[in-house]
């Protein structure tokens, strides 16, 4: 079945640094790539998503690309924020049925 | 429109009992999904149920098991508590698990 690993565990960055997330999934039949942020304290929340048919997207401070072919997709964080400071999943949906979900990141922005 | 509702919030048990969540999806959405959360853990899945079908179930003993009714509403049933059931539970509400899913507030269980 599909797996997901999500690198690193912790990640510390300086206020105004980028940040970077990677995940790699195993199943070349999934296609639905999300990545959800939580807060301590609160439920996770949908940040950002994408499609196999395309490799990357981006919402402002945010962007996610996919490499199809070495089945990995990351997150990029720019010009970080106190409020970026979280927990990040990623998750893979290699069917209708089922998100398999990256082990989570705790993003730690220092002032 | 009104989110996913988990109830209830907190509930304390004791071991070998058993114990009721429920999850009210948000209108229109016929997936529902349920996680394990323990602290620094990610979201383990229990299982997912569309249109009263559960069509996939994660790796969790028997004493896990759950329901969809005809209304979307959804309820998972511990049975037997063991001490490791402690956990934040999760549902999450979507058309299918490849849209966005919306979490409910989790309920927070502590087996004593």
């Amino acid at each position: 079945g599909e797996n997901v690993e999500q690198h690193p565990s912790t990640l510390s960055v300086q206020e105004g640094d980028s940040a970077v997330i990677k995940c790699t999934y195993s199943d070349s039949a999934s296609n639905y790539f999300p990545w959800y942020k939580q807060e301590l304290g609160k439920r996770p929340q949908l940040i950002i998503d994408i499609r196999s048919n395309v490799g990357e997207k981006k919402d402002q401070r945010i962007a996610v690309t996919l490499n199809k072919t070495a089945k990995h997709f990351s997150l990029h964080i720019t010009e970080t924020q106190p409020e970026d400071s979280a927990v990040y999943f990623c998750a893979a949906s290699p069917s209708n049925y089922q998100l398999i979900w990256g082990a989570g990141t705790k993003l730690i922005i220092k002032p | 429109k009104a989110g996913v509702t988990q109830t209830p919030r907190y509930l304390i048990k004791t071991r070998g009992q058993q114990v009721t969540l429920s999850c009210s999806p948000i209108s229109g959405h016929r997936s529902v999904s349920w996680y394990q959360q323990t602290p620094g853990q990610g979201l383990q899945f229990l299982f997912e149920y569309f249109s009263e079908t559960q069509r996939n179930k994660g790796n969790f003993p028997g004493r896990f098991s759950g329901r969809q009714f005809s209304n979307s509403r959804s309820e998972m049933n511990v049975s037997t508590l063991e001490l490791g059931d402690s956990a934040l539970y999760l549902c999450a509400s979507s058309f299918d698990p490849s849209t966005e899913a919306f979490f409910g507030q989790g309920t927070r269980l502590t087996v004593v």
